[in-house]
């Protein structure tokens, strides 16, 4: 079976300071690993993805994640925030029949 | 492209009355899947269709029903509103498939904010 676990439902940084989201999988079988990010009142949209050619995957908006599969972690960086960053981010991992479980999402609130 | 829509945007209904969402998508996508957003418990999948013809059960299919006539589209209907049915509903696609194609991602739509009242 596959999941995935989001630890801190809200995080809030300093605009300037590093973004650390954390996201740990589950999985029987190697893992595809995906970040959303989803803004007010809006659908989701795809930040990056792992699908096994390299463990640190470069995303859209400065964001990068590193997978690491001795700690079963997929958490997604960024350097120096920026007030655009506020948003809800999920971390999600694909499963057996192409279904995808999502985690319950983390609130990054940045301070100015 | 349009990529994913999804019709109407908002929606308030009675309890007991029914409606039925549309998802479209313009990609050629064979997979499309229906999830519901409620806070604190990220999305939750009701049904989702690997091709047209096909329809299958996610995790939270009670009360709701869908069918894929069409490549393109993706119906999700409630029969019976109930407020716990409150929610806000997205539509997603996705190529799918094995090898290089089990990486591919899904696409959103905007979503549909039900009140069920």
């Amino acid at each position: 079976a596959q999941s995935v676990t989001q630890l801190g439902s809200h995080v809030s940084v300093s605009e300037g300071a590093l973004v650390l989201l954390r996201c740990n999988y589950s999985s029987s079988v190697p893992p595809y690993l995906f970040w959303y990010v989803q803004y007010p009142n809006q659908g989701l949209q795809l930040l990056l993805k792992y699908t096994s050619a390299a463990t640190l995957v470069k995303g859209i908006n400065g964001f990068e994640a590193e997978f690491k599969k001795s700690e079963t972690s997929f958490h997604l960086t960024k350097p120096s925030a920026h007030m655009s960053d506020a948003a809800e981010y999920f971390c999600a991992v694909r499963g057996t029949g192409n279904q995808f479980y999502f985690g319950t999402g983390t609130s990054l609130t940045v301070i100015p | 492209n349009a990529g994913v829509t999804q019709t109407p945007k908002f929606r308030v209904l009675k309890t007991g009355q029914s409606m039925t969402l549309l998802c479209a998508q313009d990609m050629n996508h064979e997979y499309m899947y229906w999830y519901r957003q409620d806070p604190g418990m990220g999305l939750r999948l009701i049904h989702y269709s690997v091709g047209e013809g096909t329809t299958a059960k996610g995790e939270v299919p009670d009360g709701y029903n869908v069918s894929r006539l069409k490549k393109q589209n993706f119906l999700l209907g409630l029969e019976s509103a109930a407020p716990s049915q409150t929610s806000v509903y997205f539509c997603a696609s996705s190529s799918g498939g094995t090898g290089g194609g089990a990486g591919n991602e899904q696409f959103f739509g905007p979503g549909t904010r039900l009140t069920v009242l």
